[in-house]
């Protein structure tokens, strides 16, 4: 089975500050694994995704994250938070052996402090 | 052209009820899916369309809830006997195949069962 666990809720930063929002998945097979963002009254957005290649992806905005297999997790940070980063978070998995459903965590807010 | 548009935007309706949840996808995207979001909850995976394909229906959590989707485009989601429970926000999404993990949502239907 697939799952994906998100182990914050809640996160807050100062601007200027490192971000770091963290995932760990549960997959049978080689997972696909991707971060999305969700403004207020905006849908979500893909940031980044692995499939397989670079264990660490760069995606937009500054984010990246890093693919850990023994860690089973795919955290994404960012060096320096800005105001506009104030949203919330979602990981989300999928593997193509089940029909490429994705499964979405929880999601983390992010608040960022001036 | 146009995004994903879903309809009605608000729907509340009395325990016991039947309702029905329409979404319009992006022209050409041959992945559709069905989501809800709970209160303080993730994503919640429901129904997956793809293409011509019998559609993945796990995520469904019982058989009062199905779907269809006709000609490959408009797809209705319909609820029969809502409970209390069934109160969410229910999220249409499209893909197009050759971009995996790329979800485009529409805004959503708010329901409430009274």
């Amino acid at each position: 089975a697939q799952s994906v666990t998100q182990l914050d809720s809640h996160v807050s930063v100062s601007e200027g500050t490192p971000v770091l929002l963290r995932c760990n998945y549960s997959s049978s097979y080689s997972p696909s694994l991707f971060w999305y963002v969700q403004h207020p009254n905006k849908g979500l957005q893909l940031l980044l995704k692995y499939t397989s290649a670079a264990t660490l992806v760069k995606g937009i905005n500054g984010f990246e994250a890093e693919f850990k297999k023994s860690e089973t997790s795919f955290h994404l940070t960012k060096p320096s938070a800005h105001m506009s980063d104030a949203a919330e978070y979602f990981c989300v998995v999928s593997v193509s052996e089940t029909g490429n459903q994705f499964y979405f965590g929880t999601g983390t807010s992010l608040t960022v402090i001036p | 052209g146009a995004g994903v548009s879903q309809s009605p935007s608000n729907k509340v309706t009395e325990k016991g009820k039947d309702v029905e949840l329409r979404c319009d996808p992006i022209s050409g995207h041959t992945a559709l899916y069905w989501y809800r979001q709970s209160l303080g909850q993730g994503l919640e995976f429901l129904i997956y369309f793809q293409g011509n394909s019998a559609p993945d229906k796990s995520g469904l959590p019982s058989d009062r809830f199905s779907a269809e989707r006709t000609g490959g485009s408009v797809s209705t989601l319909t609820i029969q006997r809502t409970q209390q429970e069934d109160s969410a926000v229910y999220l249409c999404a499209s893909s197009p195949s050759s971009l995996a993990g790329r979800f485009f949502f529409g805004p959503g239907t708010r329901l409430t069962v009274l």
